[in-house]
């Protein structure tokens, strides 16, 4: 396992449409989150997952956006009706939570970059 | 509401020189603050961890500092070299799990 993956790296897309993007975290992490970038922004929090129950959702994620993590393993973010808004990179990233100390250090993936036009 | 301001300008420096970066939060109890490196058209890379009750932290080049009365992180590297040329980014949390990112200061190391 070498590290968090994304697919697709590219998605180009018409208005309307409806794109998934998905990620494989490192396969012992139990924690998947969710992030949105745009260029010369850090990256936005979208939502988080501790193994398959989605904990935490942004007020960013409107109605169109919905992830799940069957199984608590991969996980998908599906756009539906894109709007020329919704152009960013998503990020994926997962950690382990570990017990005691508190902090978990976020692993991303390369993101998928994603054009609506 | 809570804000996280780093210095969106870039910023340039000659080759062999110490870098600092700022981040500087408001309405913020941060238990934790973290630094990522991100290259463009890749995701942000873990760098460095301070805890709320630490004020310094360091790993081969890199220092960070954590100054909870002042709410603000000063990152630092030393030795500068054009690979370290990047955006740098803080992340914050308040509790265990959720990290909220500046906007990233962008790096450019001049040889």
């Amino acid at each position: 396992d070498t590290g968090v993956s994304q697919d697709p790296r590219h998605k180009i897309t018409k208005r309307g449409q409806n794109v998934t993007f998905r990620c494989d975290p490192i396969s012992e992490h139990n924690r998947l989150y969710w992030y949105r970038q745009t260029l010369g922004q850090g990256p936005e929090f979208l939502t988080y997952f501790q193994n398959e129950a989605q904990l935490e959702k942004s007020r960013l994620l409107s109605d169109r956006f919905s992830a799940e993590r069957p199984k608590g393993s991969f996980s998908t973010l599906e756009i539906q009706r894109t709007e020329q808004g919704d152009s960013a990179m998503y990020l994926c990233a997962s950690s382990l939570a570990a017990r005691g100390s508190g902090a978990n250090v976020l692993t991303f993936g390369a993101g998928s970059r994603l054009t609506v036009l | 509401s809570q804000k996280i301001e780093q210095n969106s300008e870039a910023l340039n420096i000659q080759e062999g020189k110490t870098a600092t970066l700022t981040c500087n939060y408001t309405n913020y109890s941060p238990a934790y603050l973290q630094w990522y490196r991100q290259d463009p058209g890749r995701g942000p890379v873990f760098l460095l961890l301070i805890r709320e009750n630490e004020k310094e932290k360091r790993k081969e080049r890199l220092k960070v500092t954590f100054d909870t009365t002042l709410k603000q992180s000063l990152f630092h590297i030393t030795a500068s070299q054009p690979a370290d040329s990047a955006t740098y980014l803080c992340a914050l949390a308040s509790g265990t799990y959720k990290y909220i990112f500046g906007t990233g200061t962008r790096l450019k190391v001049l040889a």
